[in-house]
């Protein structure tokens, strides 16, 4: 099993529609939460970043962490075009040094129609 | 300009030759990465370095190896490429302070293919 799973999709919805991306884990040390999105032929660029249990907010983004069902979500509201890419989450244990480094999960790729 | 570049954009090789791909960054930052993606794999740490002289493994680091050259440059070199070798490539670059792994900046990636 491995750590992060995340559904490759592809995700298809229409334009305006609300989109939730999910990721569960099962490495109960994970203490933050990332994710990433990630444009054709382009490299990842960190969209949001979370620690612990509990949402975050920023603009038409929120992400959301679920700890005790290990289990973390992105929603997009108001989807645009522009939105289409594959999100990847990530996440880590608390640093507390060694080669504690990020797990990414496999992406979602995301299509938001006109 | 871009912040993190990477080169070549695109390699084709052949089985057993040796390829070296680079990365320099203008972020200032010590902390650089290397990962490979392949499709359905997501994306998988080969090597990282805090600073010029502390070079570490990741998950998958057989096969590879890394030069770095200076703060801003960082080398992946296969000794001699294999065809599962074939896969998009990434440098990364965080700055010192923050703890492991935050905010990463990828560059935009290199194409491998090992004929």
């Amino acid at each position: 099993q491995k750590e992060v799973e995340q559904d490759p999709g592809p995700l298809s919805v229409p334009e305006g529609a609300i989109v939730s991306l999910n990721c569960t884990y099962s490495n109960s040390a994970f203490q933050y939460f990332m994710w990433y999105r990630q444009y054709s032929r382009k490299g990842p660029e960190l969209l949001m970043y979370t620690y612990s249990s509990g949402n975050k907010e920023d603009g038409r983004f929120t992400a959301q962490v679920d700890k005790s069902s290990k289990y973390i979500s992105l929603f997009i509201r108001d989807s645009q075009p522009s939105d289409s890419a594959t999100y990847l989450c990530a996440m880590r244990p608390y640093s507390g040094g060694g080669a504690d480094g990020l797990t990414f999960g496999k992406g979602t790729h995301l299509i938001i129609q006109p | 300009d871009a912040d993190v570049t990477q080169t070549p954009r695109n390699r084709i090789t052949k089985t057993g030759k040796r390829i070296m791909l680079e990365c320099s960054q203008t972020k200032g930052h010590d902390r650089m990465y290397w990962y490979r993606q392949d499709p359905g794999l997501g994306l998988q740490l080969i090597y990282y370095s805090f600073d010029v002289k502390d070079i570490n493994k990741g998950e998958i680091s057989d096969g590879y190896s890394v030069s770095r050259q200076a703060q801003a440059k960082f080398s992946l070199s296969l000794e001699s490429a294999i065809p599962n070798q074939t896969a998009l490539y990434f440098c990364a670059t965080s700055p010192k302070g923050q703890a492991f792994g935050d905010t990463q900046y990828f560059g935009p990636g290199t194409r491998l293919t090992v004929l």
